[in-house]
């Protein structure tokens, strides 16, 4: 059984700072996406990572996936409060755009 | 295009009853799927489709029937409603395999 683990599960930063968000899965798989959600919203694509050592940049926004660590990391550079929202992770192990998500990482920003 | 769109966009029901909730995009995607979505949890997939004419289980089918009889419409029913079944329910939709998906703005169905 695929488990897709993120954390930490909750995020509080300040403007300005750094800091990386991990994404852990039990299984193989190069198939890892990142997705945001605002309170109440649907969820909006951030980066689709297809192989070992992809690297996706967008904005102040940055996500890697290490295949063979079976780990994928979003890192934010000089958050904003903009920034805010939950961010989850989810893996596509069996094709067909069968998505497994972790628990999210709600991030706050503060000014 | 508009994307995918689902209706209701609110729904209470009484435990027992039935219904539909509706997806449809416009985008020509071959495969959708559906997710529910519970307080402090990510998503997770009740069934999906491939095609039309194929659907398939997901994690957590129990209750809930689908039919894909058009490329555009993924329908989801909940056959007797229950309690348990309170939550938000998303579709999605995606060109492939290893496409990115895309989400509709959900459904919130509450059941008492």
């Amino acid at each position: 059984e695929l488990k897709v683990e993120q954390n930490p599960l909750f995020l509080s930063m300040q403007e300005g700072k750094n800091y990386t968000i991990y994404c852990n899965y039990s299984t193989t798989s190069d198939r890892l996406y990142w997705y945001r959600q605002d309170p109440g919203k649907s969820l909006e694509s951030l980066f689709v990572l297809l192989s070992n050592g992809a690297v996706k940049q967008e904005g102040r926004l940055m996500a890697s996936l290490d295949t063979k660590a079976r780990l994928s990391t979003l890192h934010i550079t000089a958050a904003v409060h903009d920034l805010s929202a939950t961010y989850f992770c989810a893996v596509d192990m069996y094709g067909g755009s069968r998505l497994t998500f972790g628990e999210g990482t709600q991030l706050t920003v503060n000014p | 295009n508009a994307g995918v769109t689902q209706t209701p966009k609110f729904q209470v029901l009484k435990t027992g009853q039935s219904m539909t909730l509706q997806c449809a995009q416009d985008m020509n995607h071959e495969y959708m799927s559906w997710y529910r979505q519970d307080p402090g949890m990510g998503l997770r997939l009740i069934h999906y489709s491939v095609g039309a004419g194929i659907t398939d289980q997901g994690e957590v089918p129990n209750g809930y029937n689908v039919s894909r009889s058009t490329t555009e419409d993924f329908p989801l029913r909940l056959l007797s409603a229950a309690p348990s079944q309170t939550s938000v329910y998303f579709c999605a939709s995606s060109v492939g395999t290893s496409a990115e998906q895309f989400f509709g703005p959900g459904t919130r169905l509450t059941v008492l």
